[in-house]
């Protein structure tokens, strides 16, 4: 299957500063990625959505200029958790799609675990 | 808006016996994917199965396969001949069909699977 990789595994930040996280389809061309976050012990949720080359769609509730997405290119987009808090701490996992919902199929990266001390 | 609902926080399962994990979720649109992830303490998620809402046939993949009730909106996950390396949460997943239409995830249930 598909690859997609996520960069850095982990993260330790201090508070107030801002924190990147990459993810890139290795093998294929994403035109759609998606980004969850995931709490201990819950399910995935949705933040948003990124088309390449144009601007990413939030879910309700997704600060946008909080959690900044940037899908610049089909193999990358990326993260940004501007003046991270310790409440931002979390796993950010992100998937991605060359299909355009023909088959349904998206491909997980192995997820950032974001700390905010 | 489209609900995904797990109703079995836990489950628990010998090994080598057989194990069913249900789902149900609400739509009002008549095409759609269903999907069941698995994630373990990896936390990589990795698909089990899928099921285009189109096909009557019940999907299989080796020892998995599942039990679609599409009229009464259900999707459960059946586990054979269950192994240790199948511990972990499972989490069933609902897309409309379309332009990379996103996933809508339940709750999740946590499998254990003990000897």
């Amino acid at each position: 299957g598909a690859v997609v990789s996520q960069h850095p595994s982990r993260v330790i930040c201090k508070s107030g500063t801002s924190v990147k996280i990459e993810c890139r389809s290795l093998d294929f061309q994403a035109t759609t990625m998606f980004w969850y976050r995931q709490f201990p012990k819950k399910s995935l949720m949705l933040m948003a959505t990124s088309n390449e080359g144009s601007k990413a769609t939030y879910e309700q509730g997704v600060e946008k200029d909080k959690f900044l997405i940037n899908h610049a290119s089909l193999t990358l987009s990326t993260l940004t958790v501007t003046s991270a808090h310790p409440e931002d701490s979390s796993f950010y996992i992100c998937s991605a799609t060359s299909d355009r919902g023909r088959t349904g199929e998206q491909y997980f990266g192995p997820g950032t675990r974001l700390t905010v001390t | 808006a489209q609900t995904v609902t797990q109703s079995q926080p836990e489950m628990s399962v010998q090994e080598a016996e057989t194990v069913t994990l249900s789902c149900t979720y609400d739509t009002s649109e008549s095409d759609y994917y269903l999907f069941w992830y698995k994630q373990p303490p990896s936390r990589q998620m990795i698909l089990v199965i899928r099921q285009e809402a189109y096909k009557q046939q019940n999907a299989t993949e080796n020892r998995f396969s599942v039990n679609f009730q599409k009229a009464a909106k259900s999707f459960s996950l059946k586990i054979s001949d269950s192994q240790l390396g199948d511990a972990a949460m499972y989490f069933c997943a609902y897309m409309r069909t379309g332009t990379a239409s996103k996933l809508t995830f339940g709750t999740g249930t946590r499998l254990q699977v003990t000897l």
